[in-house]
């Protein structure tokens, strides 16, 4: 079956510091990845999307990227993290014809200080 | 660009009450539509789907949702909530492209 995995859980950053999440997927193959902004009252922003190693489509422009250095793997990165980055971060896969829509991660809470 | 209205942004309901939860989508095309569920302190799940078929999907803990494409509406429903459905509810859906697109969430609350 399949499985995905998300990392840290929780992570406090200062301003300015680099950042780096990871996702990574098991039990499947060519996954279309995501990466979303979860804040209150907002419901689920769509930051990437990769349907392919190398293939990353950024959906909002920002202090992030995204990174696919392997098949099932989705790095979400800053080089400086800003105040507003502050927020809780999901990571989620799809087959490409979304029949099934996603599966998300359990998430990471990121505050930064 | 295609999007997703939830207009009930919080609800609170006596157990035992029926639910209702509002959803549009403007995408004018061949849809997938979703429901999926965050309890407190838990990740994102699926309730329930429909891309084809039946337009009344039946989904877990017994939650439904009716696909009407005159309307562009999926809206979720049960007939009596329990406490353990209290929980943001998000509706989802496909626009054409590789990505879903969500509502804002309703945060329903169920009351003893």
């Amino acid at each position: 079956s399949q499985t995905i995995h998300q990392w840290p859980a929780t992570l406090v950053q200062p301003v300015g510091s680099p950042l780096s999440l990871e996702c990574t997927v098991e039990g499947t193959s060519n996954p279309n990845l995501y990466w979303y902004r979860q804040a209150a009252g907002r419901g689920l922003q769509l930051l990437f999307y990769s349907i392919g190693i190398g293939q990353i489509s950024s959906e909002v422009p920002q202090n992030l990227s995204a990174s696919r250095p392997q098949d099932r793997q989705f790095i979400l990165s800053s080089k400086k993290l800003l105040l507003s980055d502050s927020g809780f971060y999901l990571c989620a896969w799809s087959l490409g014809h979304l029949n099934y829509g996603y599966t998300f991660g359990s998430g990471t809470r990121l505050t930064v200080v | 660009a295609q999007s997703v209205s939830q207009h009930n942004h919080h609800v609170i309901l006596s157990e035992a009450a029926s639910l209702e939860l509002g959803c549009n989508y403007s995408y004018g095309g061949t849809v997938n539509l979703f429901w999926y569920v965050q309890y407190p302190g838990q990740h994102l799940q699926l309730l329930l789907k429909y891309f084809s078929g039946d337009p009344l999907v039946k989904g877990i803990k017994g939650f439904e949702a009716e696909f009407i494409k005159s309307k562009f509406s999926f809206n979720l429903r049960k007939p009596s909530v329990q406490w353990s459905d209290t929980a943001e509810y998000f509706c989802a859906s496909t626009g054409g492209g590789n990505k879903l697109t969500f509502g804002t969430g309703t945060q329903l609350k169920v009351e003893l």
